[in-house]
């Protein structure tokens, strides 16, 4: 079955460090790849999208994503984490026979500290 | 321009009632999406519209429904309600899958 995998659960950082948070996913085929990220009681933000071509996708707020074919997966990086990084971030993929169904990872919770 | 609106921001309704939450998307947008959020389902798929047609359907019971109209808004609505469905229920519109989907601030529904 098709799935997307966030292994942490919850990550700390202090402000000014560097992050990386873990995606791995299972399709058949390469998906179309994600990364969102929601604030307390609000909707998800799109921070990136990978589709195909350039491996390391830039997106809003600083992120950065790489896509590793040899490992399914696609890690969100961000060399300097900024107080306001505090929320939950979400990977999710789509493959293009049901490009509009998108399956989420179960989320990371960032903390910053001060 | 404006993002995807969803009213209301919050319902409470009690056992056995039905509901039906409303999506305005994003201007030109003809995709609408519906996800369910759960802690403990995490976030799920319902289903989706283009041009007024359901084009692809989670794994949800019956009781959830959709549907689009001719401007690209959409409406769901749960029938019979139950403790379980008490979620953030998210829209989400796309011009085309290469876009990304924008999401809604979502409607938050309590049952009791």
């Amino acid at each position: 079955a098709q799935s997307v995998t966030q292994p942490d659960i919850h990550i700390t950082v202090s402000e000014g460090a560097s992050l990386e948070l873990r995606c791995n996913y299972s399709y058949g085929a390469t998906p179309y790849l994600f990364w969102y990220v929601q604030s307390p009681g609000q909707g998800l933000q799109l921070l990136l999208k990978y589709f195909s071509g350039d491996t390391l996708v830039q997106g809003i707020k600083g992120f950065e994503a790489e896509f590793k074919r040899s490992q399914s997966s696609f890690n969100l990086r961000k060399p300097s984490v900024h107080w306001s990084d505090a929320a939950e971030y979400f990977c999710a993929a789509t493959n293009t026979g049901t490009a509009s169904k998108l399956t989420f990872g179960t989320g990371t919770r960032l903390q910053v500290t001060l | 321009k404006a993002g995807v609106t969803q009213t209301p921001r919050y319902l409470i309704k009690t056992r056995g009632q039905q509901v039906t939450l409303s999506c305005s998307p994003i201007s030109g947008h003809r995709s609408v999406s519906w996800y369910q959020q759960t802690p403990g389902q995490g976030l799920q798929f319902l289903f989706e519209y283009f041009s007024e047609t359901q084009r692809n359907k989670g794994n949800f019971p019956g009781r959830f429904s959709g549907r689009q109209f001719s401007n690209s808004r959409s409406e769901m609505n749960v029938s019979t309600l139950e403790l379980g469905d008490s979620a953030l229920y998210l829209c989400a519109s796309s011009f085309g899958t290469a876009y990304g989907y924008t999401f809604g601030s979502g409607t938050r529904l309590t049952v009791v």
